[in-house]
């Protein structure tokens, strides 16, 4: 499969817990964005990268997110200090630099108890 | 920042019948409008895309058409199918760069 691909599928953890997601995007997409669902609502912007700088995070997002992209291929996403309200579904999506298109991967579902 | 808003927010079809629906966006300097499908579970996927300096754009049963002066786009589903049930979602995005969604459109196609 060439796709974007995310691990873990679902993470269930309890509150004040950290959790970290991985992508991995299409091999030379050298951009990759996160973004985050909930039920309802159409995917919110997070952040993204183009190759291993991250060129914009939403002013949305707290200090408790962070994400990394340390040899410009795969990312991480941690969420420290997880709260009810991180509850969602994490997806992650690659493009080329120069290209629109962006391709979703299957997304993370995270359930904060 | 970009605001896209999208409507209706849900819609039921007779399977036969057009399906349309409503984007409008804020950021005049937006240039790229793409639409998703998103079943219930699953990841959004591309269904059909338009950038500004097109007006309208067609693949098979849909179209993207839009209006840069209105800033506003809007897909058109022809001979809709029970299959074409899903979650619908607008975007925008400037330069390749971060794509703002609409809220969705949850179509339902009764055979």
């Amino acid at each position: 499969d060439t796709g974007v691909s995310q691990d873990p599928r679902h993470k269930i953890t309890k509150r004040g817990q950290n959790v970290t997601f991985r992508c991995d995007p299409i091999s030379e997409h050298n951009r990759l964005y996160w973004y985050r669902q909930t039920l309802g609502q159409g995917p919110e912007f997070l952040t993204y990268f183009q190759n291993e700088a991250q060129l914009e995070k939403s002013r949305l997002l707290s200090d408790r997110f962070s994400a990394e992209r340390p040899k410009g291929s795969f990312s991480t996403l941690e969420i420290q200090r997880t709260e009810q309200g991180d509850s969602a579904m994490y997806l992650c999506a690659s493009s080329l630099a120069l290209e629109d298109t962006q391709y979703f991967g299957p997304g993370t579902r995270l359930t904060v108890l | 920042g970009e605001n896209v808003e999208q409507h209706p927010s849900t819609l039921s079809v007779q399977e036969g019948d057009s399906a349309v629906i409503k984007c409008t966006y804020s950021d005049s300097a937006s240039n790229y409008f793409p639409w998703y499908k998103q079943e219930l579970g699953k990841r959004p996927q591309l269904i059909i895309d338009i950038r500004s300096n097109v007006g309208e754009k067609k693949d098979q049963r849909i179209a993207v058409t839009l209006n840069k002066t209105a800033k506003h786009f809007s897909l058109h589903i022809t001979e809709t199918q029970p299959e074409d049930s899903a979650v619908y979602f607008c975007a925008a995005s400037i330069r390749a760069g971060k794509s703002t969604f609409g809220d969705g459109t949850t179509l339902t196609v009764k055979p």
